[in-house]
């Protein structure tokens, strides 16, 4: 059974500061991940998408890194903002006919300060 | 492109009562998935729809089941309501089976009272 891992929970940085999130996973054999952002009480925002033949995805000042060996992504946002403040949680997705469903982790709440 | 829609945004029920929830996919999508986020929990997986079909279930009971329409639209149906059903549905939508990028609606908060 594929599990997701996210820490920390929480996260308050200043603004300005460059920051890392990690996201981990006990089944290497994804078929792509996604990181996510989500606001409180609304639905989830795709941030990057990378494939399991992908390294890296970048959009932005977002960057997202993947090491399926590891069972390891990061999402490094650069220049953080008091608009990046949300919920980031990160999915996979296996590597499995019949089996084509995100599997999320909790979360890690990220506040920007001013 | 108006992305997925969901409705209604919000709903009460009481115990026992039935509910249905409704999703309209992105343009040019044909797949819909269902997931059911409990507070500070990650979305869990329900079920997903392709060619009007369920394809595929995620660990939730009969009490849960869906429908989609010739239009790709999709309905998710709850019976007999529990305290712990309440949480927050979501919808996303792909193309071409799951596999590729999912997109989300912006949700129907359920609360069970």
């Amino acid at each position: 059974k594929q599990e997701v891992t996210q820490i920390p929970a929480a996260l308050s940085v200043p603004e300005g500061e460059n920051l890392v999130l990690n996201c981990s996973f006990t089944d290497s054999a994804i078929y792509n991940l996604q990181w996510f952002r989500q606001d409180p009480g609304k639905g989830l925002t795709s941030l990057l998408l990378i494939q399991s033949s992908q390294r890296e995805q970048t959009s932005g000042r977002l960057n997202a890194s993947l090491d399926k060996s590891s069972g390891r992504s990061t999402l490094y946002i650069a220049a953080s903002q008091p608009g990046d403040s949300a919920t980031y949680l990160c999915a996979v997705m296996l590597y499995n006919f019949g089996n084509e469903k995100l599997t999320f982790g909790t979360g890690t709440r990220l506040t920007i300060i001013p | 492109d108006a992305g997925v829609t969901q409705s209604p945004t919000h709903l009460i029920k009481t115990r026992g009562q039935q509910v249905t929830l409704r999703c309209s996919p992105k343009s040019g999508h044909d797949t819909v998935s269902w997931y059911q986020q409990a507070l500070g929990q990650g979305p869990q997986f329900i079920f997903q729809y392709y060619e009007e079909e369920e394809r595929q279930r995620g660990n939730f009971p009969d009490r849960f089941s869906g429908h989609q329409f010739p239009n790709y639209s999709s309905e998710l149906n709850v019976n007999a309501l529990l305290l712990g059903d309440s949480a927050l549905y979501l919808c996303a939508s792909s193309y071409d089976g799951g596999w590729n990028e999912q997109f989300f609606g912006p949700g129907t908060r359920l609360t069970v009272l």
